[in-house]
Formats: structure tokens, sequence, C-alpha cells
């Protein structure tokens, strides 16, 4: 089945700096790519996900980057708020399937 | 508000317990995803229903059970409750997309469960 590595686990940025997380997964098949922050208290939120037929994808301060040989994602964000903190999760859907395979988590600290 | 309902909020008991999570769906979702979150093990998938019929099954124990009910909210079953089930209960809702590649789940805010 998919496997999906997420690093770092722990990422302290200064307000301003770009943060960068990085996913791996093992399934070829897999063809859908979300990210997901979890602020303290609250479920999941979908910020950004990417098809497999694209290899970059940019919203305001987020974007996310694909490489299918590699099989390798990475989430970059911009110019950090402390607004940002949050954990981060990656994640992959199984052999092109409904079900998702998430990452283990990063929890990204911007300090003011 | 992702439009994802989920009770309660928080629920203590003891080991050997039963208890019933509840989650309402977006309106439209046909799809329902029950996830166990623990600090150590991520986000682990349950257990997926789509119109009331079971569709995926995961990581689930034989003592947790769920159903999709006709006005499709679902419910997850946790039985025999020992100590390491103490996690996060999450449920997701995602539309119809069939072949489209793209399954966007929408969660709600989850269920804290102790088990004492």
């Amino acid at each position: 089945g998919e496997n999906v590595e997420q690093h770092p686990s722990t990422l302290s940025v200064q307000e301003g700096d770009s943060a960068v997380i990085k996913c791996t997964y093992s399934d070829s098949a897999s063809n859908y790519f979300p990210w997901y922050k979890q602020e303290l208290g609250k479920g999941p939120q979908l910020i950004i996900d990417i098809r497999s037929n694209v290899g970059e994808k940019k919203d305001q301060r987020i974007a996310v980057t694909l490489n299918k040989t590699a099989k390798h994602f990475s989430l970059h964000i911009t110019e950090t708020q402390p607004e940002d903190s949050a954990v981060y999760f990656c994640a992959a859907d199984q052999g092109g399937s409904e079900k998702l395979v998430f990452g283990k988590g990063t929890k990204l600290t911007v300090n003011p | 508000d992702s439009g994802v309902t989920q009770t309660p909020k928080h629920l203590i008991t003891a080991t050997g317990q039963r208890v019933t999570l509840r989650c309402s769906p977006r309106s439209g979702d046909l799809s329902v995803y029950w996830y166990q979150q623990s600090l150590d093990q991520g986000l682990q998938f349950l257990i997926q229903y789509y119109n009331g019929e079971e569709r995926a099954k995961g990581n689930i124990l034989e003592r947790f059970s769920a159903q999709q009910f006709p006005d499709l909210h679902s419910e997850l079953n946790l039985s025999s409750l020992e100590l390491g089930d103490s996690a996060l209960y999450f449920c997701a809702s995602s539309p119809l997309t069939f072949g489209t590649g793209k399954n966007i789940q929408y969660f709600g805010a989850g269920t804290r469960l102790s088990v004492l």
C-alpha cells in the first residue's frame, strides 16, 4: 500500500522567512496530493492540492511542487507570518483511489 | 467552518465501556471518512462510507464499527474501550468525485476521546 514520509517533523522560522516541507510517496499510481493545515483544537483544513498532471501550483504565499519521477512533493510558504504556525500534513491518494494516506505532520512555528 | 459537524467535542469514559461518535457531513456530500489521530501515529484512516454503503476499510479494529444512515450522517461505535483508544477522532466528508482524480476531504473539528 501507499506510504507517505514527511520531513521535517518540526520547523522553526523567523517571521518573513520561507518554510519548506517535503514529502515522499511510494505508490506510483497516486494522482492527487493535498496539503492540510491543522491549528490547535481544530480539524485539518485543506490549503492547497495538486494533481499528477501538474508540476507546480501557487496560491498567494503558498506553493506546491510535484516530481512524479522522484515521487516527492513539497510545500513552500513564503513571507511566513505568526498565523502560519500550525501542524501541516501532506497526503497522497492510494493507487488513485479515494483513500488518502497522510504523512505524520510537520509542526511549523513562526517566531515574531 | 468546514460544514462537517462532529459531536460530542469531548468524551471521557472508562475502560471496557462503549461510546458512539456522530458526524454530519457537508450538505450534499455522499462520502464520509473516519480517522483516528494519536500523537505518535498521525492521521490513520479507519473506514469510508459512500451513500450508506461501506466503501473502504483501513486500520480499523474489530472492536470498532461504523454506519452511515439514510440522511447521510454517520456514527462510529467504539466498544470494549482500552487506554490506548484515547485519541482524537475525525470525520471528513467529500463530494462525488469519481473519475476526477481529486478527492477533496473536508474535516470536522473532531471528538477528543479520553479513556481512563
